[in-house]
């Protein structure tokens, strides 16, 4: 069955550490990747999606993620976090072969600690 | 920089009474999508839609939900008698042209509460 697995469920992290968000999926072919995020009161917003291509894909506000086919992942990453980055982060995969709905994780809620 | 915009922003009901959640997507977009996200759990697709009918559904989305696009601009969620398993936050989106490749742009969600 389709899904998309976001192991942490929270994750702590100091102002100015580099941060690491985990993201695998299950499907038979290779999917659309997206990274979302959600700040209290927000909606949705984009940070960043893969295609086709480059591996490594740059995002807003400084991030980057890295798909690789052998591991089934799509991990998240910023090099030093800030304050402002404490959020709830989703991942979503999407198959054309399902048409239009995005699949998202159970997501991960990040805290920054000063 | 164009957005999608969703109202209520809260919605209090109670147990058997229809609601109906409003959405304005982005101008130019053709294709609109609810989600749901029951607190604690996963964003879930509920529907999708393009030219005034659903191409494609989930299994949540049955006889009790409908969507609608009664004008050129607002795009509805329609519960026709509330369940107390109902209350979430509910998302609306809306993407320029079809395939999930393309970027969806959510709203900022209504969050519905069930008495």
């Amino acid at each position: 069955a389709q899904s998309v697995t976001q192991p942490d469920i929270h994750i702590t992290v100091s102002e100015g550490a580099s941060l690491e968000l985990r993201c695998n999926y299950s499907y038979g072919a290779t999917p659309y990747l997206f990274w979302y995020v959600q700040s209290p009161g927000q909606g949705l917003q984009l940070l960043l999606k893969y295609f086709s291509g480059d591996t490594l894909v740059q995002g807003i506000k400084g991030f980057e993620a890295e798909f690789k086919r052998s591991q089934s992942s799509f991990n998240l990453r910023k090099p030093s976090v800030h304050w402002s980055d404490a959020a709830e982060y989703f991942c979503a995969v999407g198959l054309s072969e399902y048409g239009n709905k995005l699949v998202f994780g159970a997501g991960t809620i990040l805290r920054v600690k000063s | 920089e164009p957005e999608v915009t969703q109202t209520p922003s809260h919605q209090v009901t109670q147990m058997g009474q229809e609601v109906i959640l409003r959405c304005v997507p982005i101008s130019n977009h053709l294709y609109f999508y609810w989600y749901r996200q029951i607190l604690g759990q996963k964003v879930e697709f509920l529907v999708s839609f393009y030219n005034n009918e659903i191409s494609e559904k989930s299994e949540i989305f049955d006889d009790q939900f409908s969507v609608e696009r009664p004008d050129g601009s607002n795009f509805t969620l329609k519960i026709r008698s509330t369940k107390l398993e109902d209350s979430a936050m509910y998302f609306c989106a809306s993407s320029v042209v079809r395939g999930s490749y393309n970027e969806q742009f959510f709203g900022p969600g209504t969050r519905l509460t069930v008495l």
